[in-house]
């Protein structure tokens, strides 16, 4: 069974840092392409960012590009998502998903994790 | 960036009902589309992707159709559990995009 879980949300400062974690098990991670999307409270879906499934090739919203950065390691069958110069916008459940790039659907997503930035 | 617009934002419906969700894309994306059910308090469910390829264990009443620029959701006969909002998302390009969703309600 295919299973992503996220981990590392919580509350931080605007201006902060916070870095996301999502371990994969249950496929042969370093065959798949993994991206992150998020949902604002009361809004829509979001796609945040996507790297292949070597690490080579990274994708970014425009929303996000200078601020986040993605990154893999397929040794640990683990995403990252490292949030710099977070805003009060960037407040959102975020989810890890299996795909989700360049003509990869996202087949798999895990539960999601809070992060909220706030004073 | 693609823009993707989905209509209509709510739709309200009965148990047993055709349903049909409409999503347009701002330029062609092909077939590279996929639909999305997202339940409150959970993550999305991948439905259909590639305009029309019914992912694994999704029940046969879910269809899908188009290419190009104009696609759609249908929902043949409405069951108690699909009731819930509705996400399309193209993927052809580098920067993913959703379209606003459609929720679903009961009538």
């Amino acid at each position: 069974e295919v299973q992503v879980l996220e981990s590392g949300g919580g509350l931080v400062q605007p201006g902060g840092s916070l870095r996301l974690s999502c371990a994969a098990s249950g496929f042969t991670f370093n065959t798949h392409a993994m991206s992150w999307g998020r949902q604002a409270p009361g809004k829509g879906l979001e796609w945040v960012s996507g790297i292949s499934a070597g690490g080579d090739s990274t994708y970014y919203a425009d929303s996000v590009k200078g601020r986040f950065t993605i990154s893999r390691d397929n040794s640990k069958s683990t995403l990252y998502l490292q949030m710099n110069s977070l805003r009060a916008e960037d407040t959102a459940v975020y989810y890890c998903a299996r795909g989700g790039i360049v003509q990869r659907t996202s087949d798999d997503w895990g539960q999601g994790n809070q992060v909220t930035v706030s004073s | 960036d693609i823009q993707m617009t989905q209509s209509p934002s709510t739709l309200s419906a009965s148990v047993g009902d055709r349903v049909t969700i409409t999503c347009r894309a701002s330029q062609s994306i092909s077939y590279w589309l996929a639909w999305y059910q997202q339940k409150p308090g959970k993550a999305p469910k991948l439905l259909i992707y590639k305009a029309s390829i019914l992912e694994s264990g999704v029940p046969s009443r879910f269809s899908g159709s188009g290419s190009g620029t104009e696609f759609t959701l249908t929902i043949s006969s409405l069951q108690p559990d699909d009731f819930a909002t509705y996400y399309c998302q193209q993927y052809n390009s580098y920067s993913l995009t959703f379209g606003g969703g459609t929720k679903v309600e009961i009538k």
